[in-house]
Parts: C-alpha cells; sequence; structure tokens
C-alpha cells in the first residue's frame, strides 16, 4: 500500500499557483518524498524530491513540513500543459538494503482551466 | 542527453503467446525497474535489476521475467499471455550505484502499450 494521501482531484485556473497537498504521517527519517506527474498514457515525469529541506528546480517548488508528515508541491504559474496526474511518493533510497522500488498510490489529477 | 527508450511503443497479441518489451536506460545509468500499470490496478512494481542482476521482484507470476544486459540495457517477457496482461509497460532508469545513495531517482520512459485479445 501507499504510505501517502493525497486528495483524488484539484482544480486550478490557468495563471495561478497550484498547491498540491500530499499527507505521510508514518515517514521515516531517511526516507525522501518524490513528486512525479503522468499526463495521459505517457510515462510518469519526475518533478522534484526532497529529505528535510524545502526544495525548488525549474519545474516547481517543495515545501516539508517541520515534522516532516506533510508535504506540498507547488507549480507557481499553471498552464493548461500541467494538466496530468501527480504522485506523491515517500521512499528510502537504496542501499542498506533498501529496495529502488516506487510505490505509487491513485495521485491526484490537477485539472487547469482557462 | 538522450532519455529512457522503449521498443515497441505499440503491440497487439493474442491470448497464450509471449511478448519480448525492450528498455534501453538513460546513458550511464545502470539501474533498470519495470513496472505495469491498468486502469484497476495502477502503476505496479516488476522487478528492478543492477549491474545483471535482478534485485527485486514485485508480486507477479512466473509468466513475467526480465533480464538485464551487460550495457545496461533490459527486456522484459511475458508468456503465455491472457487478456489481464493487457496494460501500460513501463521503464525506468537510475544513476543508482551502490555507495551513492543520493542518486536515486528514477526516470521514466514512454512506455510500451500491449493490448491482448
Amino acid at each position: 500500500d501507499a504510505k501517502t494521501t493525497q486528495p483524488p482531484s484539484m482544480d486550478c485556473a490557468e495563471g495561478r499557483a497550484a498547491n498540491l497537498p500530499c499527507n505521510h504521517s508514518t515517514i521515516s527519517g531517511n526516507e525522501y518524498v518524490y513528486w512525479y506527474r503522468q499526463i495521459h498514457s505517457q510515462g510518469p515525469q519526475y518533478i522534484i524530491h526532497g529529505l528535510k529541506n524545502n526544495e525548488t528546480n525549474e519545474m516547481a517548488s517543495l515545501i516539508i513540513t517541520e515534522d516532516r508528515k506533510s508535504s506540498t508541491l507547488i507549480l507557481p504559474h499553471a498552464t493548461l500543459r500541467d494538466t496530468a496526474v501527480y504522485y506523491c511518493i515517500v521512499r528510502f533510497h537504496r542501499g542498506s538494503g533498501n529496495t529502488g522500488k516506487l510505490i505509487f498510490g491513485q495521485g491526484t489529477t490537477l485539472q487547469v482551466k482557462p | 542527453k538522450a532519455g529512457v527508450t522503449q521498443t515497441p511503443r505499440y503491440l497487439i497479441k493474442t491470448r497464450g503467446q509471449q511478448v519480448t518489451l525492450s528498455c534501453s536506460p538513460i546513458s550511464g545509468h545502470r539501474s533498470v525497474s519495470w513496472y505495469q500499470q491498468t486502469p484497476g490496478q495502477g502503476l505496479q512494481f516488476l522487478f528492478e535489476y543492477f549491474s545483471e542482476t535482478q534485485r527485486n521482484k514485485g508480486n507477479f507470476p512466473g509468466r513475467f521475467s526480465g533480464r538485464q544486459f551487460s550495457n545496461s540495457r533490459s527486456e522484459m517477457n511475458v508468456s503465455t499471455l491472457e487478456l489481464g496482461d493487457s496494460a501500460l509497460y513501463l521503464c525506468a532508469s537510475s544513476w543508482w550505484t551502490s555507495g551513492a545513495e543520493n542518486t536515486d531517482t528514477q526516470y521514466f520512459g514512454p512506455g510500451t502499450r500491449l493490448t491482448v485479445l
């Protein structure tokens, strides 16, 4: 079972920030938070990941709460092309007996509207 | 740098046949994982390979198998196809190597859409 909880769907107006929440209350100290998105029938696209600190890249920002039990993915200026299913995944990196497999939940379907 | 490539992109087979799908990882990536995506079960892990060795396997029957070659390219095989094997099969590669645990981001290919009739 996935170790994260996400709302099944969200809407966002084009040009506005999209804030996608994720709960991971059972996260372990060495588990990372990863975000992927999947546009219809394509392979999942890596967006961003973090361990404790907030992270930002050219696609998005990741805000992780201090207790690490939840996080928010922020798309600063959503466009129609950002319409996709967004997956929040918590995982260990490989090593020390951990596997690399990703456990996907149902994700959040983000609909960006004009 | 080219991304993960998968061939073929689309495939139609009949029940009882077997199929082989191919995955070429991003140049320099040595770890390859396979996933199955269906509307009912979502994205599920099949297996992962590193240095030509299967490191982990998901909960799939023995009809599903795979291998990795010395150049890190990977193939997966499904024998005795069933209707329920119709799915999008995804391959992901990673730069991960033992001792470099901060480099384990997996990048996915476009997938192979398998239809079993």
